[in-house]
């Protein structure tokens, strides 16, 4: 079956950039996703990036995609404290019947040191 | 504007009695309706996805159930709990019309005593 995985931990300091990578099999994606997960709370889209695209850049955020090797980062630019939290990668397939299913990566814990 | 609600927020539970998690979903029809639970503060494991009213897929065998008796209505239940149920469960959906993101509820603590 599909399966994403990403790194469990990662650690920068306050102003320096965070790379936070994660990887997939499923060659059919149509949609690839960052979402950020606050203590205690549900799940929250960051971005999003089609897998015709190779890059996309929203703020502080740019999104990579290498496709031919299933490579997915997210890259926070001036990491704050209020950035400290679960990063989840997740893909989107095509499952059948018209629907579409979500394969969550199984998250990245960002801490950033002031 | 499309919204999710999920309830309880928290709930402690002795072993062996019954569980009933409700979603609902405003401002879409027809979503696919996911329950996740995230067992200690990690990874997402998929429960049960649903496409339609009465169409429950399940990814993992356990103690759980689900059920859709609505179109925005999606019940997660167990009769009888186990220590193991104890996790952080979340509700979510997308919309059927096209690969847009996924919407989840604000989630619920299960404490299983």
């Amino acid at each position: 079956g599909e399966d994403v995985e990403q790194s469990l931990f990662l650690s920068v300091r306050e102003g320096d950039s965070s790379v936070i990578n994660c990887t997939y099999t499923d060659s059919s994606s149509t949609y690839l996703y960052w979402y950020k997960q606050e203590p205690g709370a549900g799940l929250q889209l960051l971005t999003y990036i089609f897998s015709n695209m190779d890059m996309k850049q929203d703020q502080r955020l740019t999104v990579l995609l290498n496709k031919k090797d299933k490579h997915l980062s997210l890259r926070i630019a001036d990491t704050q404290t209020g950035d400290s939290a679960i990063y989840f990668c997740a893909e989107s397939s095509y499952s059948g019947a018209g629907s579409y299913q979500l394969t969550f990566g199984k998250g990245t814990k960002l801490s950033v040191i002031p | 504007s499309q919204t999710i609600h999920q309830w309880p927020a928290t709930l402690v539970q002795p072993v062996g009695s019954p569980l009933s998690l409700e979603c609902t979903v405003e401002g879409t029809s027809n979503p696919n309706l996911y329950w996740y639970r995230q067992a200690a503060g990690r990874g997402l494991q998929l429960l049960f996805y649903s496409v339609g009213i009465g169409q429950i897929s399940s990814e993992v065998p356990q103690n759980l159930s689900a059920s859709r008796p609505q179109d925005r209505q999606f019940i997660l239940s167990s009769k009888k709990l186990l220590l193991s149920d104890s996790g952080f469960y979340l509700c979510a959906f997308t919309s059927l019309v096209m690969n847009t993101e996924a919407f989840f509820g604000q989630g619920t603590r299960l404490t299983v005593v």
